[in-house]
């Protein structure tokens, strides 16, 4: 079936360092859009990706949307505590737009 | 407050009871989503509705799960005769599809706990 897969599972990083997640489609995307979710909180929306080769950048956060719009990624530069918890891609496949979800990302900043 | 809004926020129950929940979308919002999640795992899809249509269910969804959007307003989910690996967080998240656009806002969730 359609899947989104996301790595790596789990990312420890010193504060300050940098973290990226992938996502990788078995299908051309339609659009891809990138979700956080804080530890004990509920998904929410960072952004969306339309276009092939796309790349969006909220302050430190850096959303890329491959040619093929089949993978994308979300680079975070100089990691802060705020920037914990779990990084989920979710791509929509169809014309109906229904999101095929990932497995997000944990980011642990190490103590 | 206008965001997507669950009730209960918690729920435990005895196994082989039956439990529902409320979702409360966000005004105007054309679909409404539901989504099992367990700890360390990613949203879950279970089913979804565009105004009051059910449109797909998701096919690991056992018949014991059933949702309803009676008005295109809010939404119910039921779980009969509940079982121990229903324990999870049940979230709610709605949206309004123009284009190709269809964010996704969620509710705080309903955290299901079944002894």
């Amino acid at each position: 079936g359609q899947q989104v897969m996301q790595i790596p599972q789990y990312q420890h990083v010193q504060e300050g360092e940098d973290f990226t997640t992938y996502c990788n489609s078995s299908t051309t995307l339609s659009n891809i859009q990138w979700y956080k979710q804080r530890p004990g909180g509920h998904p929410v929306f960072l952004i969306q990706l339309v276009k092939s080769g796309e790349v969006k950048k909220q302050k430190r956060l850096t959303f890329q949307f491959g040619e093929a719009k089949k993978n994308s990624s979300l680079h975070i530069t100089a990691t802060q505590t705020t920037d914990v918890g779990t990084y989920f891609c979710a791509g929509a496949m169809d014309s109906n737009y229904q999101l095929i979800w990932g497995a997000g990302t944990k980011l642990i900043i190490k103590p | 407050d206008t965001g997507v809004s669950q009730n209960p926020r918690h729920k435990i129950t005895k196994r082989g009871q039956n439990v529902t929940f409320r979702c409360d979308p966000i005004s105007e919002h054309n679909r409404l989503y539901w989504y099992r999640q367990t700890l360390g795992q990613g949203p879950e899809f279970l089913t979804y509705f565009q105004n009051e249509a059910q449109l797909e269910k998701s096919r690991l969804l056992s018949d014991r799960f059933s949702a309803e959007r009676p008005k295109g307003s809010f939404s119910t989910l039921e779980i009969q005769r509940t079982e121990q690996g229903d324990s999870a967080m049940y979230l709610c998240a709605s949206s309004f599809l123009t284009g190709a656009t269809d964010t996704q806002y969620f509710g705080p969730g309903t955290r299901l706990t079944v002894l």
